[in-house]
């Protein structure tokens, strides 16, 4: 199996609401990573996981939270969200090399 | 800095044309990886170079790192209309390990007339 899945594929979602962004991959990486794309830019990085443990957080607001329960999933927690963190939310696994990226959700915030 | 500077932004080619993008960086690159994302897709993860002067081939595309490790190009030899998309270079970032941080150009987009 060498993709990484991401569900749900679209999601809208009221400022109020909770909602969770969900990724897996079963290629045996350790390194796994949550970016945010707008349009027309390149991936931004918000959180990498190495090895289950939280290693990089970008300075991301509080309201995106972000869990690795094992090694083969990583979910994004999202709260109170604002209309300008609708964006194209992409999960990401690798080892030593380059990236795997799953197909993204793309999230707006009504 | 750490940032890399790719171009052009865009380029817009009949089919059968080739196309080159641009990476390039006023620091030493330990690495360099190429990713394609088609429009409404994500990105695809094409090549990652290593050692200076480096090229490497896939099919219609020519990969070359250059001798001081502070540039790379991506060619494409008679274009198709499925090379349509966006081409992002990708750094790491000094001190982040195993490729742990990537610094990403803000990639060329290129357009192919049939």
């Amino acid at each position: 199996d060498t993709e990484v899945t991401q569900t749900p594929k679209h999601l809208v979602m009221g400022m109020t609401n909770k909602k969770s962004l969900k990724c897996e991959q079963h290629m045996g990486h350790r390194a796994m990573y949550w970016y945010k794309q707008k349009a027309k830019k390149p991936p931004e990085l918000m959180f990498v996981y190495s090895y289950e443990k939280l290693s990089i957080n970008e300075s991301v607001p509080s309201r995106f939270s972000p869990e690795c329960p094992n090694s083969s999933l990583l979910n994004l927690h999202l709260h109170a969200l604002q209309p300008e963190d609708s964006a194209l939310y992409l999960c990401a696994s690798s080892q030593a090399g380059g990236y795997t990226f799953g197909s993204g959700t793309r999230l707006t915030v009504v | 800095g750490q940032q890399v500077m790719q171009i052009p932004q865009y380029q817009h080619v009949q089919e059968g044309e080739d196309f080159t993008t641009y990476c390039n960086s006023s620091t030493t690159l330990s690495n360099i990886q190429w990713y394609k994302q088609r429009p409404g897709g994500h990105p695809v993860f094409l090549i990652q170079l290593v050692k200076s002067g480096e090229v490497k081939k896939q099919k219609r595309l020519t990969f070359q790192f250059g001798e001081a490790k502070k540039n790379s190009s991506l060619h494409i030899t008679a274009t198709q209309t499925t090379d349509v998309g966006t081409y992002f270079c990708a750094r790491p970032r000094l001190n982040a390990g195993n490729n742990r941080k990537l610094i990403w150009g803000l990639g060329t987009s290129l357009a192919v007339n049939p």
